[in-house]
Parts: C-alpha cells; structure tokens; sequence
C-alpha cells in the first residue's frame, strides 16, 4: 500500500545551520506530496505541497523538490532559526483524497 | 477568517465509557476529514465524508468508531466502549472538495484510564 517513510529523529541543530530532512514516498499513480509542521502546542500546519514531478514546494524559506525518479520529497532550509523547532510530517496524498503521512521528525535548534 | 475548531480540547473518561468529539470545519468546506494521531506518531486516516455522506470510512478501527456529519457541516466522531488503547489526539480537518488542500484543527487529546 501506499506509505511515506522520514529519516528519523530527533534532530538537533545550531541557528543558522543548514537544514535536510529525508522523505520517501510508496504509492500508486500520482499522488500530491505534502510537509505539514506541528509546532509545540499547536495544531498541524501545512508547509509546503508540489502537486507533480519537478515541481518545488516553498515557504518560509523551506523548500522540497517532488523527484518521481527517486519517489523523494526531501525538506530543506538554508539557515534554521530556533523558531523553527517543530515536529515535521512529510506526507501524500491519494486519489482517493486520503492523507498518508510518515513517522514525523524532531527538529531542535540551539541558539 | 476562522480555522477549523474541535471540541473538546481534552476529554478523559474511563475505560467502558462512551465519547463524543466534535468538529466544525472552515465555513464553505464540502469536505470533512477524521484522523487519530498516536503519540510519537503520524495522523492515521478515519473516515472522509463529502456532504453529508462517508465517502470512504476505511480507516475506522472497529464497529465501536462511528462519525456523522447530518447536516454537511458539523461532525461528530462517537467512540464506544473505550478502551485504553483509543487514548490519542484525534484530528479533524476540511478542504473546499476532494482533490483540496486540507486545513487541519488543534485538536481532542482523548484519554482513556
């Protein structure tokens, strides 16, 4: 079946170090790939999405490039900012409408 | 404008007890979604309705899971006989329709002693 695997956690990082969390995705057809962020306390927020291969998700300086060769979805940022300590879910979705989404990820920043 | 809100934002009750969680989706979304999210672990899949209607219930666990949306609007996820295992937080969310972006509520943290 259709499934999303993340490279696991925690992760921990220096501000302004840069920043790869490892997304690979199963499915049939041609699903949308998502990054939703938990932030301490908070709800699920969607990130980023591509809908087709090649195409670039971008937001608050992250970025994921859907690579149908490799069934990749890799997040990244330039320069982290504590701000960005969040738990992070790579996901897709199926034409059936349901959202799959992987393990999710720690991410800390240190000062 | 206002995002999608889940009553209650807690609920505990004992094992054998019956629960009721609410959602009200984004005002003008046709579709409504329910996912259990276990600790340390990603949102599973529930049940997706359009309208009014399950257009696919999947994901419910067993016969003591059951959703309703009457209305189109408003969703009410009942679990019966809880268990301890049920212990989660349960997610809603709502797009415009099938094939939408969905927006994701804060949240019911159900706790079953």
């Amino acid at each position: 079946g259709d499934s999303v695997t993340q490279m696991e956690g925690p992760v921990t990082l220096s501000e302004e170090a840069f920043l790869t969390i490892n997304c690979t995705y199963t499915a049939t057809g041609y699903p949308s790939l998502f990054w939703y962020v938990q932030y301490p306390g908070e709800g699920l927020q969607l990130l980023l999405k591509a809908t087709k291969a090649d195409d670039k998700g971008s937001n608050k300086g992250f970025e994921a490039t859907y690579r149908k060769e490799t069934t990749s979805f890799h997040l990244e940022k330039g320069s982290v900012q504590v701000s960005d300590s969040a738990v992070y879910f790579c996901a897709l979705k199926t034409s059936y409408d349901k959202v799959i989404f992987g393990p999710g990820t720690s991410l800390s920043v240190i000062p | 404008g206002a995002g999608v809100s889940q009553t209650p934002s807690n609920k505990v009750t004992e094992k054998g007890k019956y629960v009721e969680l609410r959602c009200d989706p984004i005002s003008g979304h046709t579709a409504l979604y329910w996912y259990r999210q276990s600790l340390g672990q990603g949102p599973e899949f529930l049940i997706y309705f359009q309208g009014t209607g399950a257009a696919d219930d999947s994901g419910l666990p067993n016969d003591r899971f059951f959703a309703v949306r009457p209305e189109g609007s408003v969703s009410t996820l009942k679990i019966q006989r809880t268990e301890r295992g049920d212990s989660a937080v349960y997610l809603c969310a709502s797009s415009l329709g099938a094939g939408n972006t969905q927006y994701f509520g804060p949240g019911t943290r159900l706790t079953v002693l």
